[in-house]
């Protein structure tokens, strides 16, 4: 099993609906997540982090922990075209307080 | 404040020729970082910083070397590129195990 996992998509979603992504972790990442977003041939920007289960809420993002399922997703409420980007979920090594792990990326359309 | 900032933007190479990509960041971060992202693969760590006067090596350090100069200035060398290492490289920074920080980016080509 990869560390850190996601569905390449790409992920089409109607403008206005809720965007759910979803990423799976194994054992060897502590319980530091990380969403970023990724705009075409530009750089990763933090969105959200998320260290404790359950919810956390910003603005039309709301990012979701399940420790004990082992998955972490993020929410995108009333999507919009600028929506459309790659999200890359991250999480910290389990044995390196420095090193993050990533996923491949889920590539996400939104259509108007 | 410009954040971190890379050079080159663009460079091409041919097979075994050597190259420095400079990076730099004025947050006043400790840890510093180069990735190197290809299709479908995500980023991948190359080297790190976890603050001035230290480097380890990361996933994919084979062919690369790395010198953090100064707090503010970690480089990236490739000694004898291949065609193996086009891709695009970013330098990232952090403070604390917090958000890491990316420059713009430098998209190799190795011929």
């Amino acid at each position: 099993q990869k560390e850190v996992e996601q569905n390449s998509g790409p992920l089409s979603v109607p403008e206005g609906a809720i965007a759910s992504l979803n990423c799976t972790y194994s054992d060897r990442v502590s319980q530091s997540f990380f969403w970023y977003r990724q705009y075409s041939g530009k750089s990763p920007e933090l969105i959200m982090s998320i260290y404790s289960n359950g919810d956390k809420e910003d603005g039309r993002f709301t990012a979701q922990l399940n420790k004990a399922s082992q998955y972490v997703s993020l929410l995108i409420r009333d999507s919009q075209p600028s929506d459309s980007a790659t999200y890359l979920c991250a999480a910290r090594r389990k044995d390196s307080n420095y090193q993050l792990i990533w996923g491949a990326g889920t590539k996400l359309i939104i259509k108007p | 404040n410009a954040g971190v900032t890379q050079t080159p933007k663009f460079q091409v190479l041919k097979t075994g020729q050597s190259m420095t990509l400079q990076c730099a960041q004025d947050m006043n971060h400790n840890s510093m970082y180069w990735y190197r992202q290809d299709p479908g693969m995500g980023l991948r760590l190359i080297y790190y910083s976890a603050s001035e006067g230290t480097t380890d090596k990361g996933e994919v350090p084979n062919g690369y070397n790395v010198s953090r100069l100064n707090k503010r200035e970690f480089s990236l060398r490739l000694e004898s590129a291949a065609p193996s290492q086009t891709s695009v490289y970013f330098c990232a920074s952090e403070q604390g195990g917090e958000t890491q920080y990316f420059g713009p980016g430098t998209r190799l080509l190795v011929l």
